[in-house]
């Protein structure tokens, strides 16, 4: 595809559950990057990849949440024992050149805790 | 925490004006770049402007920056309808790009 894809387009699941939501870069993208953004506010950085390596993590808010980018391309974002202030839309951006070049952004999962 | 404010946090104008929009920041920037989220298209990038540059134009937009106010402006001339929609800054430091909370702006035909 021409741009960033994110599956599923909207997740609702209880709270203390897990989620995986998943992220297809732009082909030849090395820098992937995840936020998360709530109503009214915008994007807020979750974790950057560059290549198969987490290059920040700092925007994670917790252990609960995890990500991974085993081939340096699709990226998984976990969630773990969710919470319902998990609840946002999860955006996933990637670019050719990290943080010196614009970013793609997908247009996001819908995740809704119950 | 959000850093690169915009304001203000909405405007409302008439289709032909332009559009003001300011956004400041507080730390050391690698550059500045600016989006536009409607509910049709998500996130899309606008314009970059980098920390040695003061002024830039695509199209329609012209931003500028200045590093010594930690300040930057998006200009939209002759405002369309199709222009409405939330405005993004994003401030791009050594590893992540730090987004503020949007300006919202309604064109109105």
């Amino acid at each position: 595809g021409a741009g960033v894809s994110q599956t599923p387009s909207n997740k609702v699941t209880e709270k203390g559950k897990y989620v995986e939501l998943r992220c297809d870069p732009i082909s030849g993208h090395t820098a992937l990057y995840w936020y998360r953004q709530s109503l009214g506010q915008g994007p807020e950085f979750l974790i950057y990849f560059q290549g198969t390596g987490a290059a920040d993590d700092s925007g994670l808010p917790n252990d609960r949440f995890f990500a991974v980018r085993p081939e340096g391309s699709v990226s998984t974002l976990k969630i773990q024992r969710t919470e319902r202030g998990d609840s946002a839309v999860y955006l996933c951006a990637s670019s050719l050149r990290p943080l010196d070049d614009e970013q793609f952004f997908g247009p996001g999962t819908r995740l809704t805790v119950l | 925490s959000q850093q690169g404010e915009e304001d203000p946090q909405a405007l409302s104008i008439q289709e032909g004006e332009n559009a003001t929009m300011n956004c400041s920041y507080k730390t050391s920037i690698n550059n500045l770049q600016w989006y536009r989220q409607n509910s049709g298209r998500g996130l899309v990038h606008l314009i970059l402007i980098r920390s040695n540059e003061r002024e830039k134009h695509s199209g329609r937009l012209r931003v500028t920056l200045d590093t010594s106010k930690k300040s930057s402006s998006l200009l939209i001339t002759a405002s369309r309808a199709a222009d409405t929609a939330s405005y993004f800054c994003a401030k791009a430091g050594y590893s992540t790009l730090t987004f503020g909370k949007g300006t919202m702006l309604l064109v109105s035909p």
